[in-house]
């Protein structure tokens, strides 16, 4: 039982470039989040879904997109990255259990320059 | 909307001493959730306690208590006996009790532990 995995755990872009984050979760989650942890600043909700095939925004969500094609995926990507979006992101899932707690992946460290 | 709030940045503790870190909050619900997490230079999340709004009973996890005042919408940490890996940044969070579609969680800014041997 891996939990929650995220691809790739670091990655170095260029302004402009695009790129894809995928979070993985063989826990049979209903409920998927992307986070950014910037420094001082916590944890921000950028996207969520709460079921395949749905998707919402959260506190942050411009300049990213989210797919959520299966259950145990959740993908977040970067059309054009720009230096502001040098952030560690986190994946967390759970289950849609009204008590439950959010379970996090390892974070992906992206720099952009 | 809700917010949380951890107003210290940093803290220090000596090591098997005491330490408690403090957490507000703002809502209009009565029913919701918080939660504690701990985040060592791991990276990793962690979740180190979880407190129900509806039970009056503050949560305790060995070494693990908070002070659930709902009143003054507060949700203090206690740490006892103080070891080397409590080290961390630890967040206070906020989710709605209602199953919505609207699901989110709110973090504080974190405040860092420092562990004084």
């Amino acid at each position: 039982n891996a939990g929650v995995t995220q691809t790739p755990k670091f990655r170095v872009l260029k302004t402009g470039q695009s790129m894809t984050l995928l979070c993985a979760q063989d826990m049979n989650h209903e409920y998927m989040y992307w986070y950014r942890q910037d420094p001082g600043m916590g944890l921000r909700l950028i996207h969520y879904s709460v079921g395949e095939g749905t998707t919402a925004k959260g506190e942050v969500p411009d300049g990213y997109n989210v797919s959520r094609l299966k259950k145990q995926n959740f993908l977040l990507g970067l059309e054009s990255a720009a230096p502001s979006q040098t952030s560690v992101y986190f994946c967390a899932s759970r289950r849609a259990v009204e008590a439950d707690e959010q379970y996090f992946g390892p974070g992906t460290r992206l720099t952009v320059t | 909307a809700q917010t949380v709030t951890q107003s210290q940045p940093e803290m220090s503790v000596q090591e098997a001493e005491t330490v408690t870190l403090s957490c507000t909050y703002d809502t209009s619900e009565s029913d919701y959730y918080l939660f504690w997490y701990k985040q060592p230079p791991s990276r990793q999340m962690i979740l180190v306690i979880r407190q129900e709004a509806y039970k009056q009973q503050n949560a305790t996890e060995n070494r693990f208590s908070v002070n659930f005042q709902k009143a003054a919408k507060s949700f203090s940490l206690k740490i006892s006996d103080s070891q080397l890996g409590d080290a961390a940044m630890y967040f206070c969070a906020y989710r709605s009790a209602r199953l919505h579609r609207d699901d989110k969680i709110i973090f504080g800014k974190g405040t860092r532990l420092h562990i004084l041997p």
